[in-house]
């Protein structure tokens, strides 16, 4: 099983609605929480960034943490084609903060159909 | 230029041959990494390092060498490629362990 789980999609919304992005995952131990953007053929990039449980908004992005469940969320609100990427959950605990060490998801790869 | 690059962006070899992955930062980075990025498996680390001369290795690092002699360079070498590299790699950088990660464009890498 691994540590962390993302469904791949592809995810397909029409532009306005509200996506919802999510990560499941097994290792108590993950206390940051991130989530990245990747277009096609680039590399990655951060969007959020959470620590512990809790929501973090960044104007149509909602970060959301449920440390209970293991399960964290990315919403996007009234989603643009721009939107159209991968997303990327990551994930690390307090023991990999000397090293930076990252456990990525699959990815989710959105489509917003203008 | 400013930032991360990756160079070649693109590779063609043959099963059996060394691969030189080339990655420079203008940050002056501590951190840099070394990732493959797969369907269905996301990203996973390669190797990383703390520092010039620090490495250490990742979650898939077999058949895999890096070095660090200066800050600015984290080669990756696949010894003797095989068809199972064939991937799409990615370097990053972080100022410091928990800050963030910052990525290069990848190397996609076909191994026949």
């Amino acid at each position: 099983q691994k540590e962390v789980e993302q469904d791949p999609g592809p995810l397909s919304v029409p532009e306005g609605a509200i996506v919802s992005l999510n990560c499941t995952y097994s290792n108590s131990a993950f206390q940051y929480f991130m989530w990245y953007r990747q277009y096609s053929r680039k590399g990655p990039e951060l969007l959020m960034y959470t620590y512990s449980s809790g929501n973090k908004e960044d104007g149509r992005f909602t970060a959301q943490v449920d440390k209970s469940s293991k399960y964290i969320s990315l919403f996007i609100r009234d989603s643009q084609p721009s939107d159209s990427a991968t997303y990327l959950c990551a994930m690390r605990g307090l023991g990999s903060s000397n090293t930076g060490k990252l456990i990525f998801g699959q990815g989710t790869t959105l489509q917003v159909k203008p | 230029d400013a930032g991360i690059t990756q160079s070649p962006r693109y590779k063609i070899t043959e099963t059996g041959r060394q691969v030189t992955l080339m990655c420079h930062q203008t940050w002056s980075h501590s951190y840099m990494f070394w990732y493959r990025q797969d369907l269905g498996h996301g990203l996973r680390l390669i190797y990383y390092s703390a520092a010039a001369d620090i490495t250490d290795k990742g979650e898939v690092s077999d058949g895999y060498v890096v070095s660090r002699s200066k800050t600015e360079n984290f080669p990756l070498t696949l010894e003797s490629a095989t068809r199972s590299q064939t991937s799409v790699y990615f370097c990053a950088s972080s100022d410091r362990a928990q800050e963030t990660q910052y990525f290069g464009p990848g190397t996609r890498l076909l191994v026949l």
